[in-house]
């Protein structure tokens, strides 16, 4: 069964520092990996996917993320963090094998100080 | 473009109660997913829909929860008896589906239920 990783519950860090968001997953085949964020009081929004072809993917708001088979990783990354990227992010997986169904992770908070 | 609305945003009841929540997914959109995320959780799914058809609902408990999309378009969630373990906030969540596995879904603000 596919299975999503988010080691860390909180990460914090000063604006303006670089932001890490770690994920790890385990499926049986290709896997499609998504990041999605969650404001307080909104749902979920999607922020950027890897399907296939280049490791490094961009997304929305300045966003990106590396996916890396030998370590089934899909670590989200930020250069600069601002305080407005204070929010909840989730890691999910999906792979044709589980019927393209979407399964998330426990969620990482992160908190950016000024 | 609109998005997913989804209503009460809020809802308190006594276990043992009964309650709905409903659902409209973007205009145009097959697929419909309702997800329940417990705090401190990511979300799970319940039940997808595609157009008025259940696709998947493994992780749906049966005996409490049902769920109907009817002429494909919107969609209630019912629970009926709540338990306590039921507060969670459930989340609504649309995609065109195309078939292809690296669709995105547009998710609803949801409703939070409180079992008390």
């Amino acid at each position: 069964a596919q299975s999503v990783a988010q080691p860390e519950d909180q990460v914090n860090v000063a604006e303006g520092n670089p932001l890490t968001v770690k994920c790890t997953y385990s499926v049986s085949g290709n896997p499609y990996l998504f990041w999605y964020v969650q404001y307080p009081n909104r749902g979920l929004q999607f922020l950027l996917k890897y399907i296939t072809g280049d490791n490094l993917v961009k997304g929305s708001y300045g966003f990106e993320a590396e996916f890396n088979k030998s370590q089934t990783s899909f670590h989200l990354k930020k250069p600069s963090a601002l305080v407005s990227d204070s929010a909840l992010y989730f890691c999910a997986v999906r792979e044709e094998a589980a019927g393209n169904k979407l399964t998330f992770g426990g969620g990482t908070r992160v908190l950016v100080k000024p | 473009e609109a998005g997913v609305a989804q209503s009460p945003r809020y809802k308190i009841i006594e276990k043992r109660q009964s309650v709905a929540f409903w659902c409209n997914p973007i205009s145009g959109h097959a697929t419909l997913y309702w997800y329940q995320q417990i705090l401190g959780q990511g979300p799970k799914l319940l039940i997808q829909f595609q157009n008025n058809g259940v696709v998947d609902d493994s992780q749906l408990p049966k005996d409490r929860f049902s769920a109907e999309r009817l002429k494909g378009v919107d969609s209630t969630l019912k629970i009926q008896p709540a338990k306590l373990e039921d507060s969670a906030v459930y989340l609504c969540a649309s995609s065109s589906y195309t078939g292809a596995t690296n669709e995105k879904l547009f998710f609803g603000s949801g409703t939070q239920l409180s079992v008390l």
